[in-house]
């Protein structure tokens, strides 16, 4: 079966220190990957999408910046921390390819805290 | 662009009610709509997935329907229990835009099953 990793669960960092938030996948192979954020009393904003490695799009302007480095691995970075950076990271998964009625999966999810 | 609304934002029952919570959405142009469920500070589970084929999916004690005309989804939970309290999201995945995958999601229903 399928399953999805995140982590940390939870991280505290000061302002203007490096980010790097890691998400794998197992039991499937050429996933779609997102990074989705979630802030408090509002939605869930998607962040980043794969549909393969070394392929990211961006859905908004921000300070993050994502990558790909292998099928299933995918990592959310930044080079220096806001406070609005602060937030609830997401990573989920569906399956790739031409299948496009398929179920999203969610990671735990990690609480960012920018002090 | 695909807005999501569910009613009500939060509700509070006693145990053993019948339940139903609400999803609309803008954009009828849809690939399948999802049913989360997030415990505090925890990542999604997925519950239900209907595809914009489908009027309905069961799980147990759970009953999505969807109608994909009116912009409407409804999630129906049977008997409930302490363990249901949760929040409930809904989600839409668009058959057409640039974002391969992407969901858009509703605020969600924060749910509080009383003994």
């Amino acid at each position: 079966s399928q399953t999805i990793h995140q982590w940390p669960a939870t991280l505290v960092q000061p302002v203007g220190s490096p980010l790097s938030l890691e998400c794998t996948v197992e039991g499937t192979s050429n996933p779609n990957l997102y990074w989705y954020r979630q802030a408090a009393g509002r939605g869930l904003q998607l962040l980043f999408y794969s549909v393969g490695i070394g392929q990211i799009s961006s859905e908004v302007p921000q300070n993050l910046s994502a990558s790909r480095p292998q099928d299933r691995q995918f990592i959310l970075s930044s080079k220096k921390l806001l406070l609005s950076d602060s937030g609830f990271y997401l990573c989920a998964w569906n399956s790739g390819g031409l299948r496009v009625n398929t179920e999203a999966f969610f990671g735990q999810g990690t609480r960012l805290t920018v002090v | 662009k695909q807005e999501v609304t569910q009613i009500p934002a939060a509700l509070s029952v006693p145990e053993g009610e019948n339940l139903v919570l609400n999803c609309s959405f803008t954009d009828s142009a849809i690939y399948n709509l999802q049913w989360f469920r997030q415990d505090p500070g925890k990542g999604l589970t997925s519950l239900l997935l209907i595809q914009s084929s489908q009027r309905e999916q069961t799980s147990g004690r759970l009953n999505a329907s969807l109608d994909k005309s009116s912009g409407r989804s409804t999630l129906y939970i049977a008997a409930s229990q302490p363990g249901d309290s949760a929040t409930y999201l809904c989600a839409v995945r668009p058959d057409r835009g640039s974002t391969l995958g992407r969901l858009y999601f509703g605020r969600g229903t924060q749910l509080t099953v009383w003994p």
